[in-house]
């Protein structure tokens, strides 16, 4: 069974740009997360989702921001414009029943640099 | 405000010793708590976790000591092992509620042969 699948695994862009971070969950997983890990502050929840519906995007630092998913099997994670201090590993992870002791389970990630 | 802190960013122990690595939270909420190991370039996958009704979980190499007085937990791996070389993380939720984790900053275990 495939585990959580992030895309690209490695994005480079420019200030300014558009950024589009792909992920497609566990099938049969009702909860989706969004992380952000940097050195300073560790693995960040920046939004989550249950049934395809946006829970809490308390986590989301700006407007810059923005987080959908159109159905069950993708997620998408946008920064326009984004910035260099962006850059970061984002990770995408789902869980089963979204409880706060279900596990969640988390993909490869993207590295995204901005320069 | 870091409501999970992990205070080591890395550590270093020789194969066949005890790792310690230790994780504090000032959020009284917390009754849940979980440990993450991460390997380079792979996301992070679950450990072992510890409700707060209790104050030690083992699993094979692994056991997690929780102190709810001190709001310390700490995760021990005896005997370590090359291949527990990994980043950890520590994180905690409120059991009962939304799925919300909060992590820590990582500690970085290194296995020397």
């Amino acid at each position: 069974d495939a585990g959580v699948i992030q895309s690209p695994r490695h994005e480079v862009t420019e200030m300014g740009q558009e950024v589009t971070l792909r992920c497609k969950p566990i099938s049969g997983h009702d909860y989706l997360f969004w992380y952000r890990q940097t050195m300073m502050r560790g693995l960040e929840l920046l939004i989550y989702f249950n049934n395809n519906v946006p829970i809490d995007d308390s986590g989301m630092p700006e407007d810059r921001f923005s987080a959908k998913m159109p159905n069950a099997s993708f997620s998408t994670l946008k920064i326009q414009p984004s910035e260099p201090r962006d850059s970061a590993v984002y990770f995408c992870a789902s869980s089963s029943h979204g409880g706060a002791t279900d596990t969640q389970y988390f993909g490869p990630g993207t590295r995204l640099t901005v320069l | 405000d870091q409501q999970v802190k992990q205070n080591s960013p890395s550590l270093s122990v020789q194969e066949g010793r005890i790792s310690i690595l230790n994780c504090d939270y000032t959020n009284s909420m917390f009754d849940y708590f979980l440990w993450y190991k991460k390997y380079p370039a792979e996301g992070p996958t679950f450990l072992i976790s510890i409700s707060s009704i209790k104050d030690k979980n083992e699993d094979g190499r692994f056991t997690v000591f929780l102190n709810k007085s001190a709001k310390h937990l700490s995760l021990h791996i005896v005997p370590s092992q090359p291949g527990d070389s990994a980043v950890y993380f520590c994180a905690a939720s409120v059991s009962g509620t939304a799925s919300k984790l909060t992590f820590g900053t990582g500690t970085r275990l290194q296995v020397t042969l």
